[in-house]
């Protein structure tokens, strides 16, 4: 399977600290993407970061991407309670041209307020 | 507006019958998948489609049907032949091409009675 992995399973942080989630993967990629769920709902893209860059910045967010080790991270700063979601990383199967999206099994990010 | 809906938000299927879930956008996308998640679980590719008249099977095809006769429809047909269908079923469309995100429907939750 290409699907990635996301560690921790579970995050639990008080309001105002960082929260960092970490995504591996297995094949080559065009890119790579981090999405937010909320409970019951869609996902809600966040980010995408191409696979020749090595950092992106959106507003609170900040995301890596080492594709020698072939993995990305994604740094929440300053949390708030409404941060409270599962996020997800997914990437494309470069190597089947098809530009489909493989997700992990995410991340439960709890933030107490 | 512009964006992916799917109906029905809730659906109850007796076991043996088949049920279609429906998926429609206006964002003139022309890939368009569907996804089965489970809980605490990240998402699984079901089918997806890259053009209209073509669709391809994911990773956990058997047991489900689809088809693309229109660019903004990919109706989901869930099969009495699907041994465990009970699951949160996503839908999601891109434009299809590399480094680009998928916009996702709200799900529809199906529970076998």
């Amino acid at each position: 399977s290409q699907q990635g992995e996301e560690d921790p399973q579970a995050l639990s942080i008080q309001e105002g600290e960082n929260a960092t989630m970490n995504c591996s993967y297995k094949t080559s990629i065009n890119n790579l993407q981090w999405y937010r769920q909320n409970s019951g709902r869609g996902l809600v893209h966040l980010i995408l970061i191409r696979s020749n860059e090595r950092e992106k910045h959106s507003g609170r967010l900040r995301v890596t991407l080492d594709t020698s080790k072939k993995s990305s991270s994604l740094l929440i700063t300053a949390s708030r309670a409404a941060d409270t979601a599962s996020y997800f990383c997914a990437t494309d199967a470069s190597e089947t041209g098809a530009n489909n999206l493989f997700f992990g099994t995410g991340t439960r990010l709890t933030v107490i307020p | 507006d512009g964006g992916i809906t799917q109906s029905p938000k809730y659906l109850f299927r007796k076991e043996g019958q088949n049920v279609t879930l429906s998926c429609e956008q206006n964002l003139n996308h022309d890939a368009m998948y569907w996804y089965r998640q489970d809980p605490g679980q990240g998402l699984r590719l079901i089918y997806y489609s890259q053009i209209v008249n073509d669709f391809q099977k994911g990773d956990i095809a058997e047991g489900y049907s689809v088809s693309r006769e229109k660019k903004e429809s990919f109706p989901l047909t869930v099969t009495s032949a699907q041994k465990n269908p009970t699951a949160f079923y996503l839908c999601a469309s891109s434009y299809g091409t590399e480094n680009t995100e998928a916009f996702f429907g709200q799900g529809t939750r199906l529970t076998v009675v």
